[in-house]
């Protein structure tokens, strides 16, 4: 069952762009997390933030949640090559150890 | 360095044979996952256990096996009986459900 949808599937940006991913699911959630994945490569933990938080920061990252509208954005600032990746949404179901993962966005950043 | 290892980063299988991928974990952690990676898509879960001796199904268990007999290893099991092998595969654990933690991968060709 998909329950995170990513918008746009691809993003292409200058360095220095700021970056938008976008985030839906379609039950309620106890959080919702961001994952980055290098080609090739496991998943890494960007940033969680729980139903009842409506904006977290951590370095050039900034995510809001929206539950009215069940959506979530995933913002980074000032955008670098390395940044390069596919970016995850996930969000949890009633066990909370079951993550739901979108299918990503792609991002590349041009140097 | 703490972290999760998967073994082998690159696997073969001939048709109608099982096949073994090892996760180890030395981050202390209770909770395992095996997730399955299609191309351009999310994680799809397979199998997770909370603690060691017992594991529950993900969403596409069929053809797979898993066992946790001790807290660092958490092997899965592809069997004959999965019809479309192919993928690449990534564990996961973590502390407490969220956030999870990833290995590098194991992709899987059926030859």
């Amino acid at each position: 069952s998909q329950q995170g949808e990513e918008d746009p599937q691809a993003l292409s940006i200058q360095e220095g762009e700021n970056a938008t991913m976008n985030c839906s699911y379609k039950t309620s959630i106890n959080n919702l997390q961001w994952y980055r994945q290098n080609s090739g490569r496991g998943l890494v933990h960007l940033i969680l933030i729980r139903s009842n938080e409506r904006e977290k920061h951590s370095g050039r990252l900034r995510v809001t949640l929206d539950t009215s509208k069940k959506s979530s954005s995933l913002l980074i600032t000032a955008s670098r090559a390395a940044d390069t990746a596919s970016y995850f949404c996930a969000t949890d179901e009633d066990s909370s150890y079951k993550l739901i993962f979108g299918s990503g966005t792609r991002l590349l950043v041009r140097p | 360095d703490g972290g999760i290892t998967q073994s082998p980063k690159y696997l073969f299988r001939k048709e109608g044979q099982n096949v073994t991928l090892s996760c180890e974990q030395n981050l202390n952690h209770d909770a395992m996952y095996w997730y399955r990676q299609d191309p351009g898509q999310g994680l799809r879960l397979i199998y997770y256990s909370q603690i060691v001796n017992d594991f529950q199904k993900g969403d596409i268990a069929e053809g797979y096996s898993v066992s946790r007999e001790k807290k660092e290893s958490f092997p899965l099991t592809v069997t004959s009986a999965q019809k479309n092998p192919t993928a690449f595969y990534l564990c996961a654990s973590s502390i407490e459900p969220q956030p999870q933690h990833f290995g590098d991968g194991t992709r899987l060709s059926i030859l």
